[in-house]
């Protein structure tokens, strides 16, 4: 069966440092990765994808991920955050014999002035 | 457009009452899911239709959960009796496709307080 680890449940961090938020995930088949964001009051949004070519992955508002597959994680970064980056964000992944979304538990990021 | 809306954005019930969560798809999606996070865990599939056609029900907990989508257009999620532990966020997503190519639209989730 597919999991998903997302390591810190809360990251707080000042404005304009580095972040980043850890995913790690199990499976035996081939998996396709995502990180969503829920800003407070809205829905789930996609910040990007990891579906398969380079491993380095650009999504919206400046942040990237890196799919490692010998260490089965897919960690989240942003080189500067705001304090709009406020948010919580969640890592899954949807299992190619299944095709549903898997989700980790969540990392809420506290973006401090 | 108009995005993924769910209504009503926030219910409280008591113990063994019905509630009824509507979900308005995006047009054109044929591909309608609903999650549901319990307060502290993750968020975890319920189920998966296909125009109107339960594609995958694998996730709904026990058969106090009914979720219909007459017509292939919106759908509704019903729990009938209500127990304590159905307590949580219940999303709705929509896709135009099916699989990991298939973008999920969420909407902004009702949130179920059993009393």
């Amino acid at each position: 069966a597919q999991s998903v680890t997302q390591l810190d449940s809360q990251v707080p961090v000042f404005e304009e440092a580095p972040v980043e938020l850890r995913c790690n995930y199990s499976s035996s088949v081939s998996v396709y990765l995502f990180w969503y964001v829920q800003y407070p009051n809205q829905g789930l949004q996609l910040l990007l994808k990891y579906l398969s070519g380079s491993t380095l992955v650009k999504g919206i508002n400046g942040f990237e991920a890196e799919f490692n597959k010998s260490q089965t994680s897919f960690h989240l970064r942003k080189p500067s955050v705001h304090i709009s980056d406020t948010a919580e964000y969640f890592c899954a992944v949807v299992s190619s014999n299944t095709g549903k979304l898997i989700f980790g538990q969540g990392t809420t990021l506290q973006v401090k002035p | 457009e108009a995005g993924v809306t769910q209504f009503p954005s926030h219910s409280v019930i008591e113990k063994g009452q019905t509630v009824t969560l509507r979900c308005d798809p995006i047009s054109g999606h044929d591909n309608l899911y609903w999650y549901r996070r319990v307060m502290g865990k993750e968020i975890k599939f319920l189920l998966h239709f296909v125009k109107e056609s339960k594609q995958d029900e694998s996730g709904m907990p026990n058969n106090r959960f009914l979720a219909e989508r007459t017509g292939g257009t919106y759908s509704t999620l019903k729990v009938q009796p209500a127990e304590l532990e159905d307590s949580g966020v219940y999303f709705c997503a929509s896709s135009k496709l099916a699989g990991p190519t298939g973008e999920l639209f969420f909407g902004e989730g009702s949130r179920l307080t059993v009393l």
